[in-house]
């Protein structure tokens, strides 16, 4: 399966900064989402990142808060704006290689807004 | 997102018994389903995937699917210390998104 880098894989930040996740794929993928995995908590997609346009948000989550990028098929960022302690949680970079394909994980990038 | 339910855990079970996990799920048109071991700390990883009705087995793993009852199950044979987890049951519906439910934990005693 395809190798997922994701970066930073853990950072502490100030509330009120913003923070850029990276994640690289090492091959082209159909399809790149971001979760997210709260405390204790199981994973709760955040949006699908698509390919030139505009990423797919889920009900609960804004494009001013998460704003997803997708320049081409095998790298996307998720960045978390104005953060607050209750963003502090898992993000998890995820890709579907082919179209129904299962979805495959990156390591996450642990947050923690003090 | 859709629903997907767990059996509520903890699971502790013996070396070398069978633990079995139960997943149930609210969309009918579901057609995919997988199962997810996360380890303490780690990202989750796939271990199942299952696409149509009865069992498969893959080593000590057995994935059962019943869509009519939109429940699908996983059986671990012979546990080992190292299936000491928390299992995610993942469903796909039409709309090509992976719901998850709440994980079932997973303790192997030696």
């Amino acid at each position: 399966s395809a190798v997922i880098s994701q970066k930073p894989s853990r950072d502490i930040c100030q509330r009120g900064t913003s923070l850029t996740i990276q994640c690289q794929v090492d091959s082209q993928v159909t399809m790149m989402f971001w979760y997210r995995q709260q405390p204790g908590q199981s994973l709760t997609l955040i949006a699908t990142a698509n390919q030139g346009s505009e990423a797919t948000y889920e009900s609960g989550f804004v494009i001013d808060k998460f704003p997803i990028s997708r320049p081409n098929l095998t790298f996307s960022t998720l960045t978390v704006s104005n953060m607050s302690p209750e963003d502090s949680s898992i993000y998890l970079c995820s890709v579907e290689e082919t179209g129904g394909s299962p979805l495959h994980f990156g390591n996450g990038t642990r947050l923690t807004v003090t | 997102q859709k629903e997907v339910e767990q059996n509520s855990g903890p699971l502790s079970v013996p070396e070398g018994a069978i633990a079995s996990l139960n997943c149930t799920y609210s969309d009918r048109g579901s057609q995919s389903f997988f199962w997810y071991r996360q380890y303490s700390g780690k990202s989750p990883e796939l271990i199942m995937s299952i696409y149509s009705n009865g069992d498969k087995e893959d080593g000590r793993f057995t994935a059962q699917l019943n869509k009519a009852s939109q429940y699908v199950s996983l059986l671990i044979r012979d546990s080992q210390p190292s299936d000491s987890a928390t299992y995610l049951c993942a469903v796909r519906g039409n709309d090509y998104k992976l719901s998850f439910g709440a994980g079932t934990t997973v303790t192997v005693r030696a």
